[in-house]
């Protein structure tokens, strides 16, 4: 089993449609994260959760909405998307949010296609 | 504002020719700096972590050095298993952001 593991690996969804992805780590990490990544472009920070607080990309679109109930779980809930966010979403976890060392870990990602 | 800069973008290799890749990075107060590999269509595999300038670290045919303005993977005699891309990633500032390069897209003949 791996670190971290997230569903579905693949989803096709229409521009109207309310979909979830979901992570789940068995690392006994602290922080959760999601990325975004997209041809030829870095790994995009979307949001991260941990036990000291909650960071948000400003520049994520409100369509994407997080949700992380503990510290093993998080949800990407996706409603109304456009074609652009057709990408390999990434769950990831680390150890904690602060401090050196804090390597992060990744899932094998979902990949979204918006139609 | 953090920067990460990998070099070259693509590369091939015939297998057993060694080479270097490099990730070149501007940040205040870094506090680490991480090395992935990416297979196609998978989430990154983490490699290394290093600290401070000077370090080295090891795993079969990659080595990953730091210095204070860049860092090197390593790759001797590779074989066309080692084809994928490889991310850079640096950890800077009293904040929890890591900043990662575009990679490099590495491809490894028979």
């Amino acid at each position: 089993e791996t670190g971290v593991t997230q569903t579905p690996r693949h989803l096709v969804m229409g521009m109207t449609n309310k979909k979830s992805l979901k992570c789940e780590q068995h690392l006994g990490h602290n922080a959760m994260y999601w990325y975004k990544q997209s041809a030829k472009k870095p790994l995009e920070l979307m949001f991260v959760y941990s036990l000291e607080e909650r960071v948000e990309n400003n520049s994520v679109p409100s369509r994407f909405s997080p949700e992380c109930p503990n510290s093993s779980h998080l949800f990407l809930h996706l409603h109304t998307l456009q074609p652009e966010d057709s990408a390999l979403y990434l769950c990831a976890s680390s150890p904690g949010s602060q401090g050196a060392g804090n390597t992060i870990y990744f899932g094998e990602g979902s990949w979204l296609t918006v139609v | 504002e953090d920067q990460v800069t990998q070099s070259p973008e693509a590369l091939r290799l015939q297998e057993g020719e060694s080479s270097s890749l490099n990730c070149s990075y501007t940040v205040s107060g870094l506090r680490g700096l991480f090395w992935y590999r990416q297979d196609p269509g998978k989430g990154p595999e983490f490699l290394f972590t290093l600290y401070s300038a000077g370090e080295e670290k090891e795993k079969e045919r990659l080595k990953a050095t730091l210095t204070k303005k860049e860092s090197f993977l390593h790759i001797t005699a590779p074989k066309p298993e080692d084809s994928a891309s490889y991310l850079c990633a640096v950890l800077a500032g009293g904040y929890q952001k890591v900043t990662f390069g575009i990679g490099t897209k590495l491809q490894v003949i028979p």
